[in-house]
């Protein structure tokens, strides 16, 4: 079992629809938590991070953690073709900072 | 600010060739510093990380290997490159564990 599972999708929206993504974990031991943002032959571009169970919000865009799940989320509001991207979550633990990626979903916004 | 460099952008090598890949970050110091492969359409596959000058762990072994031989500086090499070998090599940097991690562009390796 991966420690961070990702549905890779593709995810396909209308403009302006409220776009969800989700990732689950294994490692409780995880206390970090990101998503990142990558286009095509880009490296990746941090959108969120958080460290607690709850909810973080930054313009458009929601994170959700929830530890007891080993859930996280993130919502994307108002969506645009600009948002068509890869979305990976990321997850960290413990003072070495490994970030351990999911397998990345694959957005697409129609105009 | 911090700035990280990656170089070169692309790279096509034959194998059994000798790889070094370099990256820099600027700005900051004694940075927590990574070296990730992502194979198409898949995610990040962490392969290198060092919390100080000298200090490198593996995560996957392979015929890969690192250094920091400078405080903001980690290369990565191989002696004789495989075909596996190819993907997107990408250099990853942060000051503090968990808040937010800074990619470089990265450098896509192709071994023919």
């Amino acid at each position: 079992q991966k420690e961070v599972e990702q549905d890779p999708g593709p995810l396909s929206v209308p403009e302006g629809a409220i776009v969800s993504l989700n990732c689950t974990y294994s490692n409780s031991a995880f206390q970090y938590f990101m998503w990142y943002r990558q286009y095509s032959r880009k490296g990746p571009e941090l959108l969120m991070y958080t460290y607690s169970s709850g909810n973080k919000e930054d313009g458009r865009f929601t994170a959700q953690v929830d530890k007891s799940s080993k859930y996280i989320s993130l919502f994307i509001r108002d969506s645009q073709p600009s948002d068509s991207a890869t979305y990976l979550c990321a997850m960290a633990a413990g003072n070495t900072g490994k970030l351990i990626f999911g397998q990345g979903t694959t957005l697409q916004v129609k105009p | 600010s911090q700035t990280i460099h990656q170089w070169p952008a692309t790279l096509v090598q034959p194998v059994g060739s000798p790889l070094s890949l370099e990256c820099t970050v600027e700005g900051t110091s004694n940075p927590n510093l990574y070296w990730y492969r992502q194979a198409a359409g898949r995610g990040l596959q962490l392969l290198f990380y060092s919390v100080g000058i000298g200090q490198i762990s593996s995560e996957v072994p392979q015929n890969l290997s690192a250094s920091r031989p400078q405080d903001r500086q980690f290369i990565l090499s191989s002696k004789k490159l495989l075909l596996s070998d190819s993907g997107f090599y990408l250099c990853a940097w942060t000051r503090v564990v968990g808040y937010g991690y800074t990619f470089g562009s990265g450098t896509r390796l192709t071994v023919v």
